[in-house]
């Protein structure tokens, strides 16, 4: 079945540093896929989407672009804040309609002044 | 945008009672609500997808008669946990299917999460 693998964390970097969690997923056909972020104790948050092939979504200062052929969707930024602290979730929505979400693992960013 | 309004944001109950959390769309009318179930520090586990006026799709595991689903109009939709155990002490979201306008396809909204303590 469909399936989204993350990068295992904690990731802990210093402010303004470059940040890569890694995501891959498995599906068949033509899946949506989407990064969410957790704050402690809250609900998520959609970060950004990608629809199809070749897609780069962006938000915040976020990217992640659909590879098909790597079959990735790995969520960068170029430097990050204290307060991107948080938990990040890959996500997608399989081409079979029955509007599942399937997770990743979730990562944990912590970002230190 | 689209908001989807959960309650409780937390509730602590006695072993063996019943607890209600409530999801709202607040702007638009979620055809489809899921719920979820989130340990500590893990990932989000799909409990079940209910649909509007029909009864909930219950994820394999999980015990329809222990978590009743309620999804009685386009803007409400229900969790019951019934007879609770403290091993049933979770994080659980909602999330609703949004369809954006102009095309642009559809995402998820969610609930802004209870946590149930039992005790």
């Amino acid at each position: 079945g469909d399936s989204v693998t993350q990068m295992e964390g904690p990731v802990t970097l210093s402010e303004e540093a470059f940040l890569t969690i890694n995501c891959t997923y498995t599906a068949t056909g033509y899946p949506s896929l989407f990064w969410y972020v957790q704050y402690p104790g809250e609900g998520l948050q959609l970060l950004l989407k990608a629809t199809k092939a070749d897609d780069k979504g962006s938000n915040k200062g976020f990217e992640a672009t659909y590879r098909k052929e790597t079959t990735s969707f790995h969520l960068e930024k170029g430097s990050v804040q204290v307060s991107d602290s948080a938990v990040y979730f890959c996500a997608l929505s399989g081409s079979s309609n029955t509007g599942k979400l399937i997770f990743g693992q979730g990562t944990t960013l912590q970002v230190k002044p | 945008g689209a908001v989807v309004s959960q309650h409780p944001s937390r509730v602590i109950c006695k072993s063996g009672t019943s607890v209600k959390i409530e999801c709202r769309s607040l702007d638009f009318q979620a055809t489809t609500m899921f719920w979820y179930r989130q340990f500590p520090k893990q990932s989000l586990m799909l409990m079940a997808t209910s649909n509007e006026g029909s009864k909930a799709t219950y994820e394999q595991g999980v015990e329809k008669d222990k978590f009743l689903i309620n999804h009685a109009s386009l803007t409400l939709s229900t969790l019951t946990v019934t007879s609770a155990h403290p091993e049933d002490s979770s994080f659980y979201i909602c999330s609703a299917r949004t369809y954006w306008t102009g095309g642009r396809g559809y995402g998820y909204t969610f609930g802004s999460g209870t946590r149930l303590t039992v005790v």
